[in-house]
């Protein structure tokens, strides 16, 4: 099956500094990959995902990259604000059998910003 | 408002009880999920299910068992074959019954035992 790694498993920044999160895959048919935001005591929420066909895609201070060849995908945050700390999730989409197909997580970041 | 709803947000159960956790949605999606987070360890997938009466294990389904009645509705139940239950639990819906466009999660319930 699908294994995703994701570091570092923590992340302090001071505000205003842009934090960078990487990840792996082993499947190399996964094609979907969601990062989500996790505030304490919530679930998480999708803040941005990428497709295969692309290789990068940005929205407003978030932009993921995609690295197909290597099976690796990053998250990057400019401009980091006290909101914006929290923990972050990738996760990779791959084919489970029988038609259907499933998420994997990474173990999440905890991204911490300084004021 | 739509949405899905986790029910109770937090639980406590005895030594050697069944509990069901509730997960409501109102996105008229297909695909369900439960998910079990521990700290360091990301989110495991407990069950899914892609259709109503039909669901699939996930990677950690022994000691729970799952129920997809009605669409809107996929309640967990961690029996007490469960040797290690307490946990937060997440619920997630999504429209593409492969896992291939955004998950929505409820608020989790946090399950406690005693």
């Amino acid at each position: 099956g699908e294994n995703v790694e994701q570091h570092p498993s923590t992340l302090s920044v001071q505000e205003g500094d842009s934090a960078v999160i990487k990840c792996t895959y082993s499947d190399s048919a996964s094609n979907y990959f969601p990062w989500y935001k996790q505030e304490l005591g919530k679930g998480p929420q999708l803040i941005i995902d990428i497709r295969s066909n692309v290789g990068e895609k940005k929205d407003q201070r978030i932009a993921v990259t995609l690295n197909k060849t290597a099976k690796h995908f990053s998250l990057h945050i400019t401009e980091t604000q006290p909101e914006d700390s929290a923990v972050y999730f990738c996760a990779a989409s791959a084919y489970s059998g029988a038609g259907s197909y499933q998420l994997t997580f990474g173990k999440g970041t905890k991204l911490s910003v300084i004021p | 408002d739509g949405g899905i709803t986790q029910s109770p947000k937090y639980l406590f159960r005895k030594e050697g009880q069944n509990v069901t956790l509730s997960c409501e949605q109102n996105l008229n999606h297909d695909a369900m999920y439960w998910y079990r987070q521990d700290p360091g360890q990301g989110l495991r997938l407990i069950y899914y299910s892609q259709i109503v009466n039909d669901f699939q294990k996930g990677d950690i389904a022994e000691g729970y068992s799952v129920s997809r009645e009605k669409k809107e509705s996929f309640p967990l139940t961690v029996t007490s074959a469960q040797k290690n239950p307490t946990a937060f639990y997440l619920c997630a819906s999504s429209n593409s019954p492969g896992g291939l466009s955004e998950a929505f999660f409820g608020q989790g319930t946090r399950l406690t035992v005693v």
